[in-house]
């Protein structure tokens, strides 16, 4: 069974542009967070989708962050402008029922630096 | 608000010796609490979850123990190897809040 994937791996791009992320979670899986980790700062979670419906958005930044999942199968989070400080490594994570009963399940991040 | 603390930030220790790494918690309030490993340039693979009621999990040479009262968490690794060295991630799930809050990790370094 293929694990949460992410694409990009890498992406580096100037500030003001703007850049879109995917994750496609484990299948059938209905749960999925998105979660950031900026240099020297711990991973903080962002938004977490049920289905196609965000749950949780307390942890989105600002405006300049827009999450969707389509259908409920992947996800895209998209940043524009960039900002400098948006530079970090992002991640995602499937489970397929609620956290506090499944375990979650990491991709292995696109790392974003923004010039 | 939910902030969990992990001593050391970095620890590095020879081949075959025992270790623990801490994890602290500010509020007891959790669903469970997860040990992650993530390796350079790689993903966070789950090594041990630990629910709420339980006090410890283990998984071949690593054992969790919780301590939900105090807030504390630890990471024992028995005869540790240079394959074990990684960057160690606690995390805690609150209550009411499907997401998890982590530490900042500790880098794990074992020399042969």
């Amino acid at each position: 069974e293929a694990g949460v994937t992410q694409f990009p791996s890498h992406s580096v791009i100037e500030k003001g542009q703007t850049v879109t992320l995917r994750c496609d979670p484990i299948s059938g899986h209905d749960n999925l967070y998105w979660y950031r980790r900026v240099m020297g700062k711990e991973i903080k979670f962002l938004l977490h989708f049920v289905k196609e419906s965000k749950q949780d958005e307390s942890g989105m930044p600002n405006n300049r962050f827009l999450a969707e999942r389509t259908g409920g199968t992947y996800s895209t989070l998209k940043v524009q402008p960039a900002e400098l400080e948006d530079s970090g490594v992002y991640f995602c994570a499937s489970s397929q029922g609620a956290s506090f009963s499944y375990e979650q399940y990491f991709g292995p991040g696109t790392r974003l630096t923004v010039t | 608000k939910q902030e969990v603390t992990q001593i050391p930030a970095a620890l590095s220790v020879p081949e075959g010796e025992n270790l623990v790494l801490n994890c602290s918690f500010t509020d007891s309030a959790i669903y469970n609490l997860q040990w992650f490993r993530q390796d350079p340039g790689k993903g966070l693979t789950s090594l041990l979850l630990i629910q709420s009621s339980q006090r410890e999990q283990t998984s071949g040479r690593l054992n969790a123990s919780l301590d939900k009262s105090s807030g504390r968490s630890t990471l024992y690794i028995a005869a540790s190897q240079p394959g074990d060295s990684a960057t160690y991630l606690c995390a805690v799930e609150p209550q009411g809040a499907q997401k998890l809050v982590f530490g900042q990790g500790t880098r794990l370094t074992i020399n042969p």
